[in-house]
């Protein structure tokens, strides 16, 4: 089992709609859980970071941290054609990084 | 967040060359790491470039085809060596600070012919 697993997408969801991004990891990731953007062409962004159970809201954005269950979640509210890139769930277990394979996803006017 | 830059921004080389890639922080950072992503593929990580000893490589990738210099804390280079088609790719920069996460450089887009 990889550390930090996601599904591939590509996720099409309409604008306005919420788009759900999904991502699992192994035990070998613990600390703290990240959600990167990577528009195409262009280097990952931190969007969010997470690292307690429940929600984080910023924005449009929400992380979701189940830690029993071993996922991470990012809803986007009122989805954006701009969102439209890759999103890359992260973990960390003190210098250690681990990245999931990226979740393309498309909003579409 | 750390401001990163990369050199060069893109290059085109031919086969059997060898291309140094530099990164600059505008601060000093606790470690600085080099990825690459080849297209549309994830990130790999490359190694993690340690400042004033030799960098630790991920499975995969060697000091042969791929040194690495660290000399002070807000600069490292990367060098791909005896370059091939499938060196095609591109080459980011990252650094964590100790704090939230890692922070990426722009990159550096690499064609080999």
């Amino acid at each position: 089992q990889k550390e930090v697993e996601q599904n591939s997408g590509p996720l099409s969801v309409p604008e306005g709609a919420i788009a759900s991004l999904n991502c699992t990891y192994s035990d070998r990731v613990s600390q703290s859980f990240f959600w990167y953007r990577q528009y195409s062409g262009k280097s990952p962004e931190l969007i969010m970071s997470i690292y307690s159970n429940g929600d984080k809201e910023d924005g449009r954005f929400t992380a979701q941290l189940n830690k029993a269950s071993q996922y991470v979640s990012l809803l986007i509210r009122d989805s954006q054609p701009s969102d439209s890139a890759t999103y890359l769930c992260a973990g960390r277990n003190f210098n250690k990084f681990y990245f999931g394979s990226g979740t393309k996803l498309n909003v579409k006017p | 967040s750390a401001v990163i830059s990369q050199k060069p921004s893109r290059d085109i080389c031919q086969r059997g060359t060898s291309l140094t890639i530099q990164c600059q922080v505008d601060s000093q950072v606790t470690m600085m790491f080099w990825y690459r992503q080849q297209p549309g593929q994830s990130l790999t990580l490359i190694a993690t470039a340690n400042q004033g000893s030799e960098a630790t490589y991920e499975s995969g990738f060697v000091i042969d085809k791929f040194p690495i210099s660290r000399p002070n804390l807000t600069f490292s280079t990367l060098t791909v060596s005896n370059m091939s088609p499938e060196d095609s790719s591109i080459y980011l920069c990252s650094v964590y600070t100790g704090g939230e996460t890692q922070y990426f450089g722009p990159g550096t887009r690499l064609l080999v012919l």
